[in-house]
């Protein structure tokens, strides 16, 4: 996975609460997209991140989501005011030479 | 349409048997291509790139087809631990991949 990490793995928040799911791309690794995968669906992009820049964030829902990675420290995707639907695994992945990417272990959302 | 369309399957093979798939994708302009698998909801890893000449590695063996807008995987001598999703993923040229929603493969002993 190129040393992608995410943390935490599992994460119980309540409707309400807030998430902060964590991505660290290995090492000089600058590039960072975050991806949502529903049960029993497709991987669906939400975000891409270079340090300190969001370059595309087509995918990522109008309100309660937020995402950031600073010049120091992880990238954050940041669920405000969760409900149930927001229950799912949440990959970060940085890319490769020709375009593949590489993904972390992901951290699965439940919304109690 | 969707940008990439895969069978869902599920494919229920048994040990040894050859087994094979396909996914289409709807935009022309594609540049890189990928098989993807994913276990029990893990994270997606690499299994291999999809190159214009076709390519194997080991048991596996994929094609594209530009002309139709396809890409497929098969592979032979199955194993028990070639039970996974196999993901069709689609690069346009920029930075952004679009993933199928996956092929599921069981191969029982």
């Amino acid at each position: 996975n190129a040393g992608v990490m995410q943390n935490p793995r599992h994460l119980v928040r309540r409707r309400g609460q807030e998430a902060r799911l964590r991505c660290s791309p290995m090492k000089g690794h600058s590039h960072v997209y975050w991806y949502r995968q529903l049960p029993e669906e497709g991987l669906k992009f939400m975000v891409y991140l270079q340090k300190e820049n969001i370059i595309d964030e087509s995918g990522m829902p109008k309100e309660r989501f937020s995402a950031e990675f600073p010049k120091e420290g992880p990238s954050i995707l940041r669920i405000q005011q969760v409900v149930r639907g927001d229950s799912a695994a949440y990959f970060c992945a940085t890319t490769g030479e020709s375009y593949e990417q590489y993904f972390g272990p992901g951290t699965r959302l439940t919304v109690t | 349409r969707k940008e990439v369309e895969q069978d869902p399957g599920p494919f229920n093979v048994p040990e040894g048997a050859t087994v094979a798939f396909n996914c289409t994708y709807s935009n022309s302009a594609s540049q890189s291509f990928f098989w993807y698998r994913q276990d029990c909801r893990k994270e997606p890893k690499l299994l291999m790139s999809v190159y214009s000449s076709g390519n194997e590695d080991g048991r596996f063996t994929a094609q594209l087809n530009r002309a139709s807008q396809y890409i497929s995987l098969l592979i032979r001598d199955s194993k028990l631990s070639d039970s996974a999703t196999y993901l069709c993923v689609v690069n346009r040229g920029d930075y952004k991949l679009s993933f199928g929603a996956g092929t599921t493969v069981t191969v029982r002993a």
